[in-house]
């Protein structure tokens, strides 16, 4: 079965350090992956996604996700993190180019301390 | 945030109650999406639309009722809930399937009493 894993419920970063928000993928063919956010009582926001290509994809402010085929993962990075990072991130699938249905992870909750 | 808009933004609704949540995109976009998104759960995907046909339907209950007239609305009409139907339901528009990412509405809070 096709799937997407985010292991933490929940990541607490002080703010200026690096912050990582994991995700793992379980699909047959190729992925899209997408990273996606959300702020209290707002709809998700695309923050970035891995087609093709490059590894390393950067995204809007200033998140950015390395995708590693061999271990299945694409986690989301930011160098430095700003207590306005604190929201709701989703990771989420694709699987073939003439899909619309995505799956999602469960989402992990990252709260940046000042 | 003002290219998908949704309608009302909380509903408070009896089970016996009729009422329908509405999805306007003004992004141009072919395709919309209504999704069920509550506590601690995968987003549900329940039904696309891609050019005002149904493309997927995900073994939604019956009682949830879509509706694209055209490309730029969607509705959702609702009938004979149940409390466990309580959720935030989200609408969502793509230019496509595939590579292409959503951009989403804010949702509508519903509750069931």
């Amino acid at each position: 079965a096709q799937s997407v894993a985010q292991p933490e419920d929940q990541v607490n970063v002080a703010e200026g350090n690096p912050l990582t928000v994991k995700c793992t993928y379980s699909v047959s063919g190729n992925p899209y992956l997408f990273w996606y956010v959300q702020y209290p009582n707002r709809g998700l926001q695309f923050l970035l996604k891995y087609i093709t290509g490059d590894n390393l994809v950067k995204g809007s402010y200033g998140f950015e996700a390395e995708f590693n085929k061999s271990q299945t993962s694409f986690h989301l990075k930011k160098p430095s993190a700003l207590v306005s990072d604190s929201a709701l991130y989703f990771c989420a699938v694709r699987v073939g180019s003439g899909t619309y249905k995505y799956i999602f992870g469960t989402g992990t909750r990252l709260k940046v301390l000042a | 945030e003002t290219g998908v808009t949704q309608t009302p933004r909380h509903l408070v609704m009896g089970m016996t109650n009729k009422k329908s949540l509405k999805c306007e995109q003004h992004l141009g976009h072919n395709a919309m999406y209504w999704y069920k998104q509550s506590a601690k759960k995968p987003l549900e995907l329940m039904f696309v639309y891609s050019l005002e046909e149904r493309v997927e339907n995900n073994s939604v209950p019956s009682r949830f009722s879509p509706e694209c007239p055209n490309s730029s609305h969607l509705f959702l009409h609702l009938h004979t809930l149940q409390p466990e139907d309580s959720a935030l339901y989200l609408c969502a528009s793509s230019q496509g399937p595939g590579t292409y990412e959503q951009y989403f509405g804010p949702g509508t809070r519903l509750t069931v009493t």
